[in-house]
């Protein structure tokens, strides 16, 4: 079965900092996606990122930057010159068949000033 | 931009009511989910629907709950007999195709306490 592993549970850091989020899969699939969403303080999850299984291209988008690598099964997360706003729990999740997603149990980061 | 809407935003109700959890999903868009948070915990999957059917649910889906598209636009969510345990955050979502296939874009979700 699917499982996903954030294995840090907090993450406290300074503004501007560069902060790393980790996330290992488990899944005998060969074609499946994996995503990333920000929970923040007032609770709405909000899409970040999708990646299929073929496509290990790291991604860039302003200060946030994703690397997959299949070979350690890994979809790690970095936020960049970290500020306030980032403050949020960040979750991965995996596709399981076509119709579900399976989460992790979520990074809770801390950006203070 | 089009987005997935949930209400209430907040729900109290006494154990053993029933509740019905309302969303307007994106307009284009042909799958529908729910998904539960208890407080503190992960996202757990409860259940899919396409085509006014339930095309996957989990185990956490049992007979007190139920799923229903009434109109063109609300897709609703009816727990028969609230337990204590029931107490979490309820996210709908929806996506254009196939879930994994398409991203699944979350509404604000619905706080339910269960007393």
């Amino acid at each position: 079965a699917q499982k996903v592993t954030q294995a840090q549970t907090e993450i406290s850091v300074v503004e501007k900092e560069d902060v790393t989020l980790d996330c290992v899969y488990e899944t005998r699939d060969t074609t499946y996606y994996l995503f990333w969403y920000k929970q923040p303080p007032s609770g709405e999850l909000v899409f970040l990122i999708r990646r299929n299984s073929f496509d290990e291209q790291n991604e860039i988008s302003g200060r946030y930057s994703w690397n997959f690598q299949k070979s350690t099964s890994s979809f790690n997360f970095t936020i960049t010159a970290s500020q306030v706003v980032d403050s949020a729990v960040y979750f991965c999740a995996l596709s399981q068949g076509f119709q579900k997603l399976v989460f992790g149990t979520g990074t809770r980061l801390l950006v203070s000033p | 931009e089009p987005e997935v809407t949930q209400t209430p935003s907040h729900q109290v109700t006494q154990m053993g009511q029933e509740v019905i959890l309302r969303c307007v999903p994106i307009s284009n868009h042909l799958y529908f989910y729910w998904y539960r948070q208890i407080l503190g915990q992960k996202v757990e999957f409860l259940v899919s629907f396409y085509n006014n059917e339930i095309s996957e649910k989990s185990e956490i889906f049992d007979d007190q709950f139920s799923v229903e598209r009434p109109d063109g636009s609300n897709f609703t969510l009816k727990i028969r007999s609230t337990k204590l345990e029931d107490s979490a955050m309820y996210f709908c979502a929806s996506s254009e195709g196939e879930g994994a296939l398409e991203t699944q874009y979350f509404g604000p979700g619905t706080r339910l306490l269960v007393l």
